[in-house]
């Protein structure tokens, strides 16, 4: 049974950064491109960033973009996004899910972790 | 970007109606849509994708139809776990652009 974990979620000030983490566990983990998704309170869904089943490719939303790193350690099976100079417009749920691909970031979420809680307050 | 378009935002229906949920999109997709359903607290679940085909466990009262700009998702007959919100997603492009959701609510 394919299975995701996050972690990581808090309570941070404007400016701070913060390290989410997504264990994996019931599939190859290296055969498959990962996401983070996240929704703010209240709202929808937005996509913030993807890697490649070996990590060599990455992609991120605008409103990330050099801020955020999203990575992936295949000695532990784990999905991470470090987060940085973070905002009170980044305050959401952010959820992992698996794409059905291995390389390219063009596909949709088979299977979703329970979702982590971050909150940009001072 | 693409965009993404549900329509209605919020639906009211009784258990065993159909429902039709609309979904368009700003440009041709062909058939890269996927459809999920989410209840409170808990992380969307998929239920179409590739626009019709229908995910693994899902109920077939769930069917998804269209291609280009305008999709559907049809429930044939509501069940009370069907009462939940439903996004559409785009995969087109890598930015993975969801639509703003349809929350279906117990008449």
């Amino acid at each position: 049974e394919v299975q995701l974990l996050d972690s990581g979620g808090g309570l941070v000030q404007p400016g701070g950064s913060l390290r989410l983490s997504c264990a994996a566990s019931g599939f190859t983990f290296s055969s498959y491109a990962m996401s983070w998704v996240r929704q703010a309170p209240g709202k929808g869904l937005e996509w913030v960033s993807s890697i490649s089943g070996g990590g060599g490719y990455t992609y991120y939303a605008d409103s990330v973009k050099g801020r955020f790193t999203i990575s992936r350690d295949k000695t532990k099976n784990t999905l991470n996004l470090q987060m940085n100079s973070l905002r009170a417009e980044d305050t959401a749920v952010y959820y992992c899910a698996r794409l059905p691909t291995v390389v390219s970031p063009e596909g949709f979420f088979d299977s979703w972790g329970q979702g982590t809680l971050v909150t940009v307050s001072s | 970007d693409i965009q993404m378009t549900q329509s209605p935002s919020t639906l009211s229906a009784s258990v065993g109606d159909r429902v039709t949920i609309t979904c368009r999109a700003s440009q041709s997709i062909s058939s890269w849509l996927a459809w999920y359903q989410q209840k409170p607290g808990k992380a969307p679940k998929l239920l179409i994708y590739d626009a019709s085909s229908l995910e693994s466990g899902v109920p077939s009262r769930f069917s998804g139809s269209g291609s280009g700009t305008e999709f559907t998702l049809s429930i044939s007959s509501l069940q009370p776990d069907d009462f939940a919100t439903y996004y559409c997603q785009q995969y087109n492009s890598y930015s993975g652009t969801f639509g703003q959701g349809t929350k279906v609510e117990i008449k």
